[in-house]
């Protein structure tokens, strides 16, 4: 079993929907969960970074982390085009230099 | 402030030729990493480092080296390049109290 499970889409929606991005994970000592925005020949760029279970927001972005059942979601509000890329979760504990496991990453395209 | 930089962008090697990716982080960064990531998936940890002469193995570290003599050079040592070293290859970088990674702009490697 992978430590991090995410779906790599592709995710094909249209502008406007609410977007659901989900991971599970196996390792119960990650306390850092992280979303990744990827852009196509880009780096990572950090969207939504959590300490622990809760809810966070900004702006259009939502993150949920339930660490009783193993799981994180990234919820975008009114997506837009310009929000089509690849979506990777990561998550970490605070030994071991803060190692950071991703998931594959999601594809997904927002239609106009 | 440059953030995390990356040399060369593109290179292709000739199979059993060796090579540098050379990464420089500004921010007086401790942590630094390098990971490398494939068609379609996420990214693997290769190597990391709590600081200057400090490092260590991630999840995937055969085939690479790595030294880290000053706070803010990381550079990655490829020896007898193989097909399967072919990858995009990102350097991060961030604070020793966790917090955002921050990524450089990668490295595309072919090796024929």
């Amino acid at each position: 079993q992978k430590e991090v499970e995410q779906d790599p889409g592709p995710l094909s929606v249209p502008e406007g929907a609410i977007v659901s991005l989900n991971c599970t994970y196996s390792n119960s000592a990650f306390q850092y969960f992280m979303w990744y925005r990827q852009y196509s020949r880009k780096g990572p760029e950090l969207l939504m970074y959590t300490y622990s279970s809760g809810n966070k927001e900004d702006g259009r972005f939502t993150a949920q982390v339930d660490k009783s059942s193993k799981y994180i979601s990234l919820f975008i509000r009114d997506s837009q085009p310009s929000d089509s890329a690849t979506y990777l979760c990561a998550m970490s504990g605070n030994t071991g230099g803060f190692k950071t496991i991703f998931g594959a990453g999601t594809r997904l395209f927002v239609k106009a | 402030n440059a953030g995390v930089t990356q040399t060369p962008k593109f290179r292709i090697l000739k199979i059993g030729q060796s090579m540098t990716l050379q990464c420089t982080q500004d921010m007086n960064h401790n942590y630094m990493y390098w990971y490398r990531q494939d068609p379609g998936m996420g990214l693997k940890l290769i190597y990391y480092s709590v600081g200057a002469g400090i490092t260590d193995k991630g999840e995937v570290p055969n085939g690479y080296n790595v030294s880290r003599s000053t706070t803010e050079d990381f550079p990655l040592r490829l020896e007898l390049a193989a097909p399967s070293q072919t990858s995009v290859y990102f350097c991060a970088s961030r604070t020793s109290q966790g917090g955002e990674q921050f990524f450089g702009p990668g490295t595309r490697l072919t090796v024929l």
